[in-house]
């Protein structure tokens, strides 16, 4: 299976100001996915990463609230910007393995104060 | 629409089987999953199941799927304190498109001595 390898690991952000999530994946990939995990709730999908294209965005989240970048197929961003206390939640980077299974990353988990 | 549902806590003792239990949302998901996430961590791929199967083993893991009823179990067997954590499972719905993971609403496992 791929290894993602997702930074920071954790976080506590002023509130109004920006943050930037990196996955980097030790093996080329079509799609990255990105998640929210609101605290003690499940996985919601934010937006589905290509390659040379732009992100594709879940119903609820735009491309304003969270920009995605998408340079390579082993690297990818996601930017929570203008933050504020209802962001604090674990953001998670995921792309498909094998055996149709899906590997995610360690997860950043954002505090905003 | 409909979420994949699951209970929220599961208490066992340490020696004894746990199941737990998901409802998912289409019948015609090809693939479904199960996750373990521990505390502070990300998550972490257990097991998966084609649809066209009822059951799978591997090692203490047994998932049994019934596809009439969309019900989805996870039966670990000789349960350890290791085992404590939350448990997602997952589904790829048909007609969601492509190949997104909706995830249930997770339920955590304690297991005590």
């Amino acid at each position: 299976s791929a290894v993602i390898s997702q930074k920071p690991s954790r976080d506590i952000c002023q509130r109004g100001t920006s943050l930037t999530i990196q996955c980097q994946v030790d093996s080329q990939v079509t799609m990255m996915f990105w998640y929210r995990q609101q605290p003690g709730q499940s996985l919601t999908l934010i937006a589905t990463a290509n390659q040379g294209s732009e992100a594709t965005y879940e119903s609820g989240f735009v491309i304003d609230k969270f920009p995605i970048s998408r340079p390579n197929l082993t690297f990818s961003t996601l930017t929570v910007s203008n933050m504020s206390p209802e962001d604090s939640s674990i953001y998670l980077c995921s792309v498909e393995g094998d055996n149709y299974g899906y590997t995610f990353g360690s997860g950043t988990r954002l505090t905003v104060v | 629409g409909e979420d994949v549902e699951q209970s929220l806590f599961l208490s066992v003792r340490e020696g004894d089987s746990s199941v737990i239990n998901c409802t998912y949302t289409d019948s015609s998901s090809t693939y479904l999953y199960w996750y373990k996430q521990e505390p502070g961590a990300g998550l972490q791929l257990l097991t998966y199941i084609f649809s066209n199967m009822d059951m799978k083993q591997d090692q203490r893991l047994t998932v049994l799927l019934n596809k009439k009823d969309k019900h989805l179990s996870l039966r670990i067997a000789d349960t350890q304190t290791g085992d404590s954590a939350i448990y997602f499972c997952a589904e790829i719905p048909f007609t969601g498109g492509g190949n997104k993971l909706t995830f249930g609403t997770g339920t955590q496992l304690k297991v005590e001595l």
